[in-house]
């Protein structure tokens, strides 16, 4: 069954508003990765988190890996319109990068 | 630096007819994935490659697909016969460590 599962699955905000994608494993991770895909585009790496309880900003993103190494957030403050796409997590599962089932974000101008 | 280069964007085939996939990845990484990315869904791993060997094949459907990567830099990702239901983006990947770099994919209709 799907390991790696990330809630919401859709994301509908107004410009301007802060939009969280959270992320839970089955398993305890390694690491924790970060992707976006635009839509019709490929993934694209973002971050990755290493250590319990890392916190790192990208500008307006902020990505968290829990405590237990088996969940993850990304917040976005004050959306814009180029942040439209699906953000995904993925963990090393079994020595695979395994992705998260991602959440589409569509921003309402 | 050049990205991951794929081959060709788009194919449109009908059942039963074989089909390849070309990738170039990215100079010096000797690391390369494809996956296979279904609509809606995230990218599942099909087959990864260290230098020549094929390290993990186990999600490879190998009664109809295959791979190749001679010489440790280009790949070849073969599906014969194609059915409907590998209709799907088809993605390169190659990296160093951790991280992966993701080529355009290769977006198969199967008819």
């Amino acid at each position: 069954g799907q390991q790696v599962m990330q809630i919401p699955q859709y994301q509908h905000v107004q410009e301007g508003e802060d939009f969280t994608t959270y992320c839970n494993s089955s398993t305890t991770l390694s690491n924790i990765q970060w992707y976006k895909q635009r839509p019709g585009g490929h993934p694209v790496f973002l971050i990755q988190l290493v250590k319990s309880g890392e916190v790192k900003k990208q500008k307006r993103l902020t990505f968290q890996f829990g405590e237990a190494k088996k969940n993850s957030s990304l917040h976005i403050t004050a959306t814009q319109t180029t942040d439209v796409g699906t953000y995904f997590c993925a963990g090393y599962v079994n020595e695979k990068l395994t992705f998260g089932t991602g959440t589409r974000l569509t921003i309402i101008p | 630096e050049a990205g991951v280069v794929q081959s060709p964007r788009y194919k449109i085939i009908e059942k039963k007819q074989p089909v390849a996939f070309w990738c170039n990845p990215i100079s010096g990484h000797n690391t390369l994935y494809w996956y296979r990315q279904n609509l809606g869904q995230g990218p599942e791993l099909l087959i990864r490659y260290e230098n020549e060997e094929a390290v993990d094949d186990s999600q490879l459907p190998k009664d109809r697909f295959s791979a190749e990567r001679l010489k440790g830099v280009d790949s070849t990702l073969k599906i014969q016969p194609a059915e409907l239901g590998d209709s799907a983006v088809y993605l390169c990947a190659s990296g160093l460590g951790y991280t992966q770099y993701f080529g355009p994919g290769t977006r198969l209709t199967v008819l």
